[in-house]
């Protein structure tokens, strides 16, 4: 199916652990874009990515890693996971056309960190 | 920098009753986008409507209906005879139409939970 596609959907990892969510869109869409989901702050960006191999830090990054090697995947790496990052992720990605400005979301993966 | 803000952290009504969710945004970009989104108790984001700075005009979709004031940096949503399945937290965001991918990322509100009781 066409579409943003975030896997896993939940994920339960103990501190210390390296946990990968990935994200993976069928558009080629250029831009795509990490966030998290905390109460009382909405989504907040983590990282971003203009195209393969270009990504850079939002307003959230430190303890996450993302790579692009490829445009429909969108990896994000928490190489130590701590319990503050006990969050809901969201992945999106964004046509790179100026004036149509459509974002697209993945489902979201529930992250618990013990 | 970019800046939403949704002052109402929750709502809560009675099924029929009008509501009305604000969001105050903050930008020195005089061209941008304000977004609203729908989050259900699935988890999911639903995108309900997109306006561009430069086009005034409110708009209506059912029972929806949006206000957009320049002057007061407002977007405000109001959604006319609520009924329970308008159940949902509600965000409120801007983007900038620019070339550097940062500024183009969505900047949310922190989101506004409408319980709507039957």
């Amino acid at each position: 199916d066409a579409g943003i596609t975030q896997s896993p959907r939940y994920k339960i990892t103990e501190t210390g652990r390296q946990v990968t969510l990935m994200c993976h869109q069928t558009w080629s869409h250029s831009y795509m874009f990490w966030y998290r989901q905390d109460l009382g702050h909405g989504l907040r960006l983590i990282y971003y990515s203009a195209a393969a191999d270009i990504t850079d830090k939002g307003e959230v990054p430190d303890g996450y890693v993302v790579s692009r090697s490829k445009t429909e995947n969108f990896p994000l790496t928490l190489e130590s996971a701590t319990r503050s990052q006990t969050s809901v992720y969201f992945c999106a990605s964004s046509e790179s056309l100026m004036w149509n400005y459509g974002y697209t979301f993945g489902s979201g993966t529930r992250l618990t960190v013990v | 920098a970019q800046k939403v803000t949704q002052a109402q952290t929750e709502i809560s009504v009675v099924e029929k009753e009008d509501v009305t969710l604000d969001c105050v945004y903050e930008t020195r970009d005089t061209t941008y986008y304000l977004f609203w989104y729908k989050q259900p108790p699935s988890g999911e984001l639903v995108f309900l409507i997109r306006r561009n700075s430069f086009d005034e005009q409110n708009e209506i979709s059912g029972r929806y209906s949006w206000n957009f004031q320049k002057s007061t940096s407002s977007f405000n949503f109001t959604i006319t005879a609520s009924q329970v399945v308008d159940s949902a937290v509600y965000f409120c965001a801007l983007s900038l139409p620019a070339m550097d991918t940062g500024r183009r990322a969505l900047t949310f509100g922190s989101g506004t939970r409408l319980q709507v009781q039957p």
